[in-house]
């Protein structure tokens, strides 16, 4: 067990709707960061908050943002969505956004589009 | 633009054998990390390599770094059915103002140890 946790475990849900995932980082640490990982794309990263600020933009969509809240949770909000976006995200929690960037990742949340 | 790949993408390894997966990036570094994967499941840290020359070992894998060459080994040996999963290699690189590090990922070995 990391100490990240996210939510929900599961979602699905139909083209076109929006979904919120959530996700807790371990006690201590700063920075979040959300990835998508699908069979096709791999493990993509896709954007970074460090004490409630964006700190890097991966290959986000547009339909997709994030942010990070003052007790430091993160929730990823997914809009309009399409049957490619189906897949498994990842949040994963550090320390801090400097140095020393080893990440520890959360169960993830599997997103079904149908 | 920092790349990142790992070879073989594939491995099928009998159980007692040893093998070596190779971790190759594109941009100076000296920051590397490896991560395993079990299907469905969550990136477990494996391994995290802070310098040139680093070597760190763990039951039985081992990991190294040459910065100079810009590859990370993960060696095998004597392999078990347990290791089978897959194995991710990261490398941390600044952005370019040098405040904020960002992990890029290879696309993963998957690793199957057959009795």
């Amino acid at each position: 067990d990391s100490g990240v946790t996210q939510t929900p475990k599961h979602l699905i849900t139909a083209t076109g709707q929006r979904v919120t995932l959530r996700c807790s980082p371990r006690s201590g640490d700063l920075s979040v960061y959300w990835y998508q990982q699908s069979l096709d794309q791999g493990l993509q990263f896709l954007i970074q908050y460090y004490n409630g600020e964006e700190r890097a933009k991966g290959n986000i969509l547009e339909r997709f943002s994030a942010q990070q809240f003052p007790d430091l949770h993160s929730e990823l909000n997914l809009s309009s969505l399409e049957l490619g976006d189906s897949a498994l995200y990842f949040c994963a929690s550090s320390v801090a956004a400097g140095f020393f960037n080893e990440q520890f990742f959360g169960p993830g949340t599997r997103l079904t589009v149908l | 633009e920092l790349k990142v790949e790992q070879n073989p993408l594939f491995l099928s390894m009998q159980e007692g054998k040893n093998y070596t997966i190779y971790c190759n990036y594109s941009t100076t570094s000296d920051r590397l990390y490896w991560y395993r994967q079990d299907p469905g499941k969550s990136l477990e840290s494996l391994f995290v390599l802070l310098s040139n020359g680093a070597v760190k070992q763990e039951g039985r894998l081992m990991a190294s770094l040459d910065t100079k060459a810009r590859l990370s080994t993960l060696h095998i040996t004597a392999a078990v059915h347990d290791l089978s999963a897959t194995y991710f290699c990261a490398v941390d690189l600044p952005n370019s103002g040098g405040s904020n590090y960002k992990l890029t990922f290879g696309k993963g070995t998957l690793l199957t140890v057959n009795p």
